[in-house]
């Protein structure tokens, strides 16, 4: 399966905390992107990095992809309760694909 | 949720029914995408459309149908469900394949 794995499956953290995830995936990507689930929710787009750049940032989001390791990490700063859901790594492989998403990682903030 | 409707919300059904699902989007995106959501799966891209009658058969297609007669409808069809089939279902639209998607509110299917 070309399908992107997030690490860890579950994080729990107290507010104010940083939260890292990290996306791996197997094949060389044109990009990778991340999304945000609440419950009960649709996905919503956060951020896309493209394969020729290494770090991206929106507000307190910092994403980074090492292509060479094949993998992307997503890192939330001073978490707040409002950052309780899923999230989800998306890779866009070269050629004309669709998104193929990752099963996502589980995030509860603590407050 | 960017202009993309989802209907019906929820459907309570029984094997061996048809059922249709429809996406309906204001903005005018060229792409559709039809996904599936279980879990220990995430999502799983179903059916999408890169025009009207454009369409292309995704990861899990089996048992389903699409059909987009205009570029703010995308439909799915499952002929006949099954068990199998109860999911949460989304929508999702965009303009490239590369890039953002905008979702849908969801659908949740069950079929008894």
């Amino acid at each position: 399966s070309q399908q992107g794995e997030e690490d860890p499956q579950a994080l729990s953290i107290q507010e104010g905390e940083n939260a890292t995830m990290n996306c791996s995936y197997k094949t060389s990507i044109n990009n990778l992107q991340w999304y945000r689930q609440n419950s009960g929710r649709g996905l919503v787009h956060l951020i896309l990095i493209r394969s020729n750049e290494r770090e991206k940032h929106s507000g307190r989001l910092r994403v980074t992809l090492d292509t060479s390791k094949k993998s992307s990490s997503l890192l939330i700063t001073a978490s707040r309760a409002a950052d309780t859901a899923s999230y989800f790594c998306a890779t866009v492989f070269s050629g004309n694909t669709p998104l193929v998403f990752g099963k996502g990682t589980r995030l509860s903030v603590i407050a | 949720d960017a202009g993309i409707t989802q209907s019906p919300r929820h459907k309570v059904t029984e094997t061996g029914t048809p059922v249709t699902l429809r996406c309906h989007q204001t903005e005018n995106h060229r792409y559709m995408y039809w996904y599936r959501q279980d879990p220990g799966h995430g999502l799983r891209l179903i059916h999408y459309s890169y025009g009207v009658k454009d369409t292309d058969k995704g990861e899990v297609s089996d048992g389903y149908s699409v059909s987009r007669s205009k570029t703010e409808d995308f439909l799915l069809t499952l002929e006949s469900a099954t068990s199998s089939q109860t999911s949460v279902y989304f929508c999702a639209a965009g303009d490239q394949t590369t890039d953002t998607q905008y979702f849908g509110p969801g659908t949740r299917l069950t079929v008894l």
